[in-house]
C-alpha cells in the first residue's frame, strides 16, 4: 500500500542554522500537508500543497512538493527555540491521511 | 467554537479493565478519526468514520471498537485493556476525506497507561 518516508528522524541544530525535512511517496499524490506538533501537544496543520512544483512559505518555513508529486520538503531559515517539535507529512489515501513517522526537531540555543 | 475536544485527558487502567475515550467536534465535520502515538513514534490510524453511521477499521484496530452515532461524536471503547495499549489517542476531524482541502483538525489526546 502507499506508503510515506520522512526523513531524518531527528535532528538537533543550533539556533540560527537552517533545518531541512524530506517527505517521499510510494506513489503520487495529489496533495501533501504538513503539520507541527509541539512536545506534548498535538498535532496541528500548517499548509497543504497542491500543484506540482508548488512553493509556499510561511515568514521562515518554506514548503516544496516535487514535480512529480512524489516529495515535498519543509525547510526552516535560522530555527528559533519556538521551533522545536515534531513535523509530519501526510498524503491522501481515500478518505484517510497517511502520515509520515516525522522529524523530530530540537532547538540548541 | 471549541473544535475537537476529547475527555478525559490522563487516565490509569488496570489489565482487563475497559474505558470509552470521548471525542465531540463542533464543526459539523463528516469524517472523524482515532488516532494512537507512542512515545517518539507517528501517528497510527486505528478507526475512522465518514459520516453519522458509518465506521472502518484503520490499520490497528484490535481492541477497539467505535461507534457514529451522531455527526458531533466519535467514541473509542477499549475493551479488556492492556499493557500494549499503553499510548496517547488522539481524535481528529475534517470537512472533506479525500482529496484537496481535507486539513485534519486534531484534539488535544488522552494520555493513557495500562498497568
Amino acid at each position: 500500500g502507499q506508503q510515506v518516508m520522512q526523513i531524518p528522524q531527528y535532528q538537533h541544530v543550533q539556533e540560527g542554522e537552517d533545518f531541512t525535512t524530506y517527505c517521499n511517496s510510494s506513489t503520487t499524490l495529489s496533495n501533501i500537508q504538513w503539520y507541527k506538533q509541539r512536545p506534548g501537544g498535538h498535532p496541528v496543520f500548517l499548509i497543504q500543497l497542491v500543484k506540482s512544483g508548488e512553493v509556499k512559505k510561511q515568514k521562515r518555513l518554506t514548503f516544496q512538493f516535487g514535480e512529480a508529486k512524489k516529495n515535498s520538503s519543509l525547510h526552516i531559515t535560522a530555527t528559533q527555540t519556538t521551533d522545536v517539535g515534531t513535523y509530519f507529512c501526510a498524503g491522501p489515501r481515500g478518505n484517510k491521511l497517511v502520515f509520515g513517522a516525522g522529524t523530530i526537531l530540537r532547538v540548541k540555543s | 467554537n471549541a473544535g475537537v475536544t476529547q475527555t478525559p485527558k490522563f487516565r490509569i487502567l488496570k489489565i482487563g479493565q475497559s474505558m470509552t475515550l470521548q471525542c465531540t467536534q463542533d464543526m459539523n465535520h463528516n469524517y472523524m478519526y482515532w488516532y494512537r502515538q507512542d512515545p517518539g513514534m507517528g501517528l497510527k490510524l486505528i478507526y475512522y468514520s465518514v459520516g453519522a453511521g458509518i465506521t472502518d477499521k484503520g490499520e490497528v484496530p484490535n481492541g477497539y471498537n467505535v461507534s457514529r452515532s451522531t455527526t458531533e461524536d466519535f467514541p473509542l471503547r477499549l475493551e479488556l485493556a492492556a499493557p500494549s495499549q499503553t499510548s496517547v489517542y488522539f481524535c481528529a476531524s475534517s470537512y472533506f476525506g479525500g482529496g484537496s482541502y481535507n486539513e485534519q483538525f486534531f484534539g488535544p489526546g488522552t494520555r493513557l497507561t495500562v498497568l
